[in-house]
């Protein structure tokens, strides 16, 4: 089965501070990974994904993650925070569901507060 | 910009009553998912449809929840009855099903939050 957890539930940055939000999984067949971004309400929209080849993937708007296999993590970075990237961060991992690629275990959420 | 369109945005209901939240994928998508968001289970993938065929439900409760999809354009969430308990944001996603492909994105609405009193 797969699990992911989110360090943190609430992370506070200054503007231009790195960002860092914690990922780690758990899954029994080679994970694809994905970091969504919430906007207050909104829908969710996908930030990046881990599915195969480079472990350091760039996503939208300056994130970047890097999937570490010995570490079982998947940390959301970005250099430099703006007071836009305020919103709620989930990471999510593909079940394994007998071929079925759909299925995501979504973590409880980061929320990311930007202080100016 | 084509986005996944859900209505309502807000209902409040009474404890009791049925609850139907419509949601219209993007356009030549195939596939379309509800989900539920709640402060304790966080995420929770109720119901898959692929080509209007409910898939996989085995997330939504069978005794009062009911997903169909009557046209390629609109897929409906009903709660009868409705409770207290069902109180949360219910999200609709669509997505392509691409064959082969080694995961098919998903695109989500807005989310119709609901307040079971």
């Amino acid at each position: 089965a797969q699990s992911v957890t989110q360090l943190g539930s609430h992370v506070s940055v200054s503007e231009g501070a790195l960002v860092l939000l914690r990922c780690n999984y758990s899954s029994s067949v080679p994970p694809y990974l994905f970091w969504y971004v919430q906007y207050p309400n909104q829908g969710l929209q996908l930030l990046l994904k881990y599915t195969t080849g480079a472990t350091l993937v760039k996503g939208i708007n300056g994130f970047e993650a890097e999937f570490k296999k010995s570490e079982t993590s998947f940390h959301l970075t970005k250099p430099s925070a703006h007071m836009s990237d305020a919103a709620e961060y989930f990471c999510a991992v593909r079940r394994d569901s007998g071929g079925s690629n759909y299925k995501l275990t979504f973590g409880k959420g980061t929320l990311l507060t930007v202080n100016p | 910009d084509a986005r996944v369109t859900q209505t309502p945005r807000h209902k409040v209901t009474e404890m009791g009553q049925e609850v139907t939240m419509r949601c219209q994928p993007i356009l030549g998508h195939n596939t379309v998912f509800w989900y539920r968001q709640t402060m304790m289970q966080g995420l929770e993938l109720l119901a898959y449809f692929r080509n209007r065929a409910p898939l996989d439900d085995s997330g939504m409760p069978k005794d009062r929840f009911s997903a169909e999809m009557p046209d390629a354009t609109l897929a409906t969430l009903k709660i009868q009855p409705s409770e207290p308990r069902d109180s949360a944001v219910y999200f609709c996603a669509s997505g392509p099903d691409l064959s082969g492909s080694l995961y098919n994105e998903q695109f989500f609405g807005p989310g119709t939050r609901l307040t079971v009193l």
